[in-house]
This record gives C-alpha cells, sequence and structure tokens, in this order.
C-alpha cells in the first residue's frame, strides 16, 4: 500500500490568512485527490491534482480559493486561502492505488480550524 | 439524487454481536466498484473492503463481509464479533468505471457505536 504523509496534521488559524498543506507520496502516482470534510459530514472531492497540468477542480471549489501545486509525481500542496470558519475542515489528500482493489489511500488528515 | 444512501446516522451494538451497516447507490454504470471506509475519531480513512459489481462472491476480510444485491443496489457492511475498536464512523463509496478521474463518491456515513 502507499504511504502518504500530511503536514500539517493540525492547526488553528486566523480568518483571513492562508495555510498551505503538504503531501508526501512514497510512491510515484499520476493522480492525486484531495477531499475536504466538514464537521460531521462526509468526504468532498476538492479536486484532483495531475503532474504536470492544472488540477481540476469539482463544482463548488475555485482556484483562488484553493490553489493546488503538483510538482511532481510524490507530491502535492493544497492553499486554502483567505480563511473563514467555514473553511474549518479536515483537509484529506488520497491516490488512487491501482496494485490493490482500487482504492484510495488517504493521508491522516489535516485538521483546520479557523477562528 | 445521491449515488450513495446510507440511511443509518448512528447505530449501536453490543461487544461480541454482528452489526449491519446500510448502504444503497444509485448508477447507471454497469461497471463500479464499492467500497468501505472505516474513519476513527482521530481522521484517518482506513480502507476496509472492496466489492467490484462483476463480482460473482460476496467479498469478505476477516471480521468484515459485504452483503452485495446487485438487482437491489445495496452493499451492506456486515461486521461479525464487534470489539470496541470497531466504534468509529463508517462510509460506503463508489466509483463508477466511466469515470475517467477514478474519484470515489462516499455516502453520508455512519456512526457506530460498540457498548461494552
Amino acid at each position: 500500500s502507499a504511504v502518504i504523509s500530511q503536514k500539517p496534521s493540525r492547526d488553528i488559524c486566523q480568518r483571513g490568512t492562508s495555510l498551505t498543506i503538504q503531501c508526501q507520496v512514497d510512491s510515484q502516482v499520476t493522480m492525486m485527490f484531495w477531499y475536504r470534510q466538514q464537521p460531521g459530514q462526509s468526504l468532498t472531492l476538492i479536486a484532483t491534482a495531475n503532474q504536470g497540468s492544472e488540477a481540476t477542480y469539482e463544482s463548488g471549489f475555485v482556484i483562488d480559493k484553493f490553489p493546488i501545486s503538483r510538482p511532481n509525481l510524490t507530491f502535492s500542496t493544497l492553499t486554502v486561502s483567505n480563511m473563514s470558519p467555514e473553511d474549518s475542515s479536515i483537509y484529506l489528500c488520497s491516490v488512487y492505488w491501482r496494485k490493490g482493489a482500487g482504492e484510495l489511500f488517504f493521508g491522516e488528515g489535516s485538521r483546520l480550524t479557523v477562528l | 439524487a445521491q449515488k450513495i444512501t446510507q440511511t443509518q446516522p448512528g447505530m449501536f451494538v453490543q461487544e461480541k454481536e454482528a452489526v449491519t451497516l446500510d448502504c444503497t447507490y444509485d448508477t447507471s454504470d454497469p461497471s463500479y466498484g464499492l467500497f468501505w471506509y472505516k474513519q476513527p475519531s482521530s481522521g484517518e480513512m482506513i480502507f476496509l473492503i472492496y466489492q467490484g459489481s462483476y463480482d460473482q462472491q460476496n467479498a469478505t476480510e476477516g471480521r468484515y463481509s459485504l452483503n452485495f444485491q446487485k438487482a437491489r443496489k445495496s452493499a451492506n457492511l456486515v461486521i461479525s464479533a464487534s470489539q470496541l475498536g470497531d466504534s468509529a464512523m463508517y462510509f460506503c463509496a463508489m466509483r463508477e468505471n466511466n469515470n475517467a478521474g477514478n474519484m470515489l463518491t462516499f455516502g453520508g456515513g455512519t456512526r457506530l457505536m460498540v457498548k461494552p
């Protein structure tokens, strides 16, 4: 299985600031996915990040708010910009593991609280 | 319409007993995969079990089994001999294979609480 490391694991942020979450995978993967989980809710896909191209955003998510970088096949970052309390969530990085059942493997998540 | 529906927001089960968590899905794609994940209070997502739409047998992984009823579009998770450590959120998810993005769509989740 893939090993996925996310940083930070948690943070408390002030309204109006931005925070960048890092995701490192121990093997090369084509696609990386960023999910958001708001308190008490299910997971919602923010965007798919492919190396060498711009991320593909899902409905309701825009690049200005959630810019994503994918500089190589093992690393990605998600920035949450101009944060408000509504952005308080767990943000999860995931990769598609072809060698298994095709399940997604997830990082430990980054729990953000915006005051 | 919801693609994945989990109708039980919360469930209690007595330790050592079996419990079934419900999941129904909606797709017109003949080829798809169904997944169950466990999310403890720590927040990580742990993959439990997978069922492919063409699989003839119900999937099993240790104490986890999937009751797959294709005609009814249901994929219920059965946990046998519940343990206190099974207390967590459980999410059902689907990947439709006509989806080039390969992303999973998640249900709303069921919180399972195991009583000692």
